[in-house]
């Protein structure tokens, strides 16, 4: 089955500094990325995602990219704010995301003010 | 508000007791899953219905887990004698299949605590 792999487990950064978040599949089939945000409390939001026929996808100050070769993909949050703050998944799966989602065990993000 | 609601949001139970969990995803979506989230991990896939019909079960999913579907809208995750290994984080998604999309949507869970 799929194993997706994420790092950092945490990240501190300082408001107005980028934040990047990496992981790695196991499944060379997976052709879906999805990167959810999850607030305490919360349940898991979708916040951008990325099919493996693009490279790169960008959505204001969030942006996906993927390396199928190497089998990773990474988060990039630019101009990070307080608001950021929160634990990030990213999970990966087969057929365009109509298989069952495998995720990473999460990223704790906190930015500072 | 993703507009997948899930009910009760806190459950604290003891061992042994029987415990039922009831999702409502956002209504046009045919698809509907259940996760599993312990503290510091992903979600784990459970099971998933498409309509009615329960499609795909996980290995974690063990014979004191059992879910419904009825008319293909809400759905209920039962566990039957919970253990202290059942305290977790219970998630519900949904989607709508179609060409090309299939974006999950969760709710807010309902975490289960068994004394």
């Amino acid at each position: 089955g799929e194993n997706v792999e994420q790092h950092p487990s945490t990240l501190s950064v300082q408001e107005g500094d980028s934040a990047v978040i990496k992981c790695t599949y196991s499944d060379s089939a997976s052709n879906y990325f999805p990167w959810y945000k999850q607030e305490l409390g919360k349940g898991p939001q979708l916040i951008i995602d990325i099919r493996s026929n693009v490279g790169e996808k960008k959505d204001q100050r969030i942006a996906v990219t993927l390396n199928k070769t190497a089998k990773h993909f990474s988060l990039h949050i630019t101009e990070t704010q307080p608001e950021d703050s929160a634990v990030y998944f990213c999970a990966a799966s087969e057929n365009s995301g109509y298989s069952t989602l495998t995720f990473g065990k999460g990223t704790m993000l906190l930015v500072s003010p | 508000d993703t507009g997948v609601s899930q009910d009760p949001r806190h459950k604290i139970t003891k061992r042994g007791q029987n415990v039922t969990f009831r999702c409502d995803p956002i209504s046009e979506h045919n698809r509907l899953y259940w996760y599993r989230q312990t503290l510091g991990q992903g979600p784990e896939f459970l099971t998933y219905f498409q309509n009615e019909a329960q499609l795909e079960k996980s290995r974690l999913l063990s014979d004191r887990f059992s879910a419904e579907r009825p008319k293909g809208s809400f759905s209920t995750l039962e566990i039957q004698r919970t253990e202290q290994g059942d305290s977790a984080m219970y998630l519900c998604a949904s989607s709508l299949v179609s060409s090309g999309h299939n974006e999950q949507f969760f709710g807010p869970g309902t975490r289960l605590t068994v004394l």
